[in-house]
Order: C-alpha cells, then sequence, then structure tokens
C-alpha cells in the first residue's frame, strides 16, 4: 500500500508570496493532519482534517488555511509569507480520528521563504 | 512549561549499547503515547504505540509508560549504526481531541 505523499518536495518563496502544498493520505485514510516542523519549536500541530471538515487547529494564524476533498486529499495554503514560515510541512493520514488511530506521517515539503 | 519535554542530546553510543531515551508530560488528558524516527530529510516513522500505563515490546525496542509519574521511555537494545536519527516522543489525549503533541526530538547517533 502507498504511502502518504506530498508535493511539491522543495519551495523557495519570497516574502509577501503565497504558497499551496498537496497531501494525499494513505488509501482508505479519511483524516489527515498538518503539522509544522522547525528546529526552534519542533513540531506543531497546524490542522486536521476529516470529512472535508476543519475539526481541530492549532495556534497558528489565520494565513495558515486548509482544505480537504471528497476523496481525502488535502492542501494547506498559506498566505503572505514570512521569513518565520520557512519549515518542513508535514502531512499525517489516519483511518480514522477515533480513540486509539495512529497517525502515519509522508516525507514533507521543504519550504523556504527569501 | 512545556506539555512535553525531552531532552535533544545528541546522544551518542557505540555499537551494541543499550539506549534509553525519555519524555515528561504534563497533561494529564494524554492516553495515547507513541515514539516516532525521523530520519534526516525524511518524514517521521511511527516506532511504537502505547494506550495507557504499561510495556510494549516489538523486536530490540521496549516502550514504557508511567502515567503516575508522567513519564515515558524507549528502550533500544542491541544499538545498531542505522538506528542513528532523532527520536521523537508524541502524545494525544484522543476522542475529540486528536492531535499529537510532541517532545522536540533526542538526536541519537550509534557509531560503528
Amino acid at each position: 500500500k502507498a504511502g502518504v505523499t506530498q508535493t511539491p518536495r522543495y519551495l523557495i518563496k519570497t516574502r509577501g508570496q503565497q504558497v499551496t502544498l498537496s497531501c494525499s493520505p494513505i488509501s482508505g485514510h479519511r483524516s489527515v493532519s498538518w503539522y509544522q516542523q522547525t528546529p526552534g519549536q519542533g513540531l506543531q500541530f497546524l490542522f486536521e482534517y476529516f470529512s472535508e471538515t476543519q475539526r481541530n487547529k492549532g495556534n497558528f494564524p489565520g494565513r495558515f488555511s486548509g482544505r480537504q476533498f471528497s476523496n481525502s486529499r488535502s492542501e494547506m495554503n498559506v498566505s503572505t509569507l514570512e521569513l518565520g514560515d520557512s519549515a518542513l510541512y508535514l502531512c499525517a493520514s489516519s483511518r480514522d480520528r477515533g480513540r486509539g488511530e495512529t497517525q502515519y506521517f509522508g516525507p514533507g515539503t521543504r519550504l523556504l521563504v527569501l | 512549561q512545556k506539555e512535553v519535554e525531552q531532552d535533544p542530546g545528541p546522544l551518542s553510543v557505540p555499537e551494541g549499547a543499550i539506549v534509553s531515551l525519555n519524555c515528561t508530560y504534563s497533561n494529564s488528558a494524554f492516553q495515547y503515547f507513541m515514539w516516532y524516527r525521523q530520519y534526516s530529510r525524511k518524514g517521521p516513522e511511527l516506532l511504537m504505540y502505547t494506550y495507557s500505563s504499561g510495556n510494549k515490546e516489538d523486536g530490540r525496542f521496549t516502550a514504557q509508560v508511567d502515567k503516575s509519574s508522567k513519564y515515558i521511555s524507549l528502550f533500544i537494545r542491541d544499538s545498531q549504526p542505522s538506528d542513528s536519527a532523532t527520536y521523537l516522543c508524541a502524545m494525544s489525549a484522543g476522542g475529540s481531541n486528536y492531535k499529537l503533541t510532541f517532545g522536540k526530538g533526542t538526536l541519537l547517533t550509534v557509531n560503528p
């Protein structure tokens, strides 16, 4: 079974631009979560989508948004990019969102903001 | 105080050593405990998953959870150079609060 895939793998943008990242979950998985990983803050939860609805949101500004499609694929968007948005953005999928469901991560999209 | 504390290391051991990695946490609602391994430039890979207190063993890996002390551990026996990676502990309260809260990770190097 194919794992979680993320595109693109690497991205360079300049301040003020916007960016869209894509995530395809493991087949049959319906929950998709996004995380930001930086050397200073580690892995931080951005948001979670299930059945095309945002179910949970972390402490990030409104410039970070996402959506989920009917086939469970998800996108996240960052508008008005800042230097501090440079990070590895990780997507994780799980079969469901009940108790005990484990999350499987993709390889990430490495974003560099200049 | 951060919800999850993990010593960042780095930790350097000789091949064959027993490695002990630990995390402490403050949120008593956490019920699900995980260890992920992350190689450089890769996404985290799930290693161990434990519900509530107790031990779980899988090959050379043993995970322990002590909820009374809010302390979790991962032991690696007969460590190999291929175990060199960053190890991340993660926790979740489950239910409607489904997000994972991570430690910052411990960088482990196993020297041949």
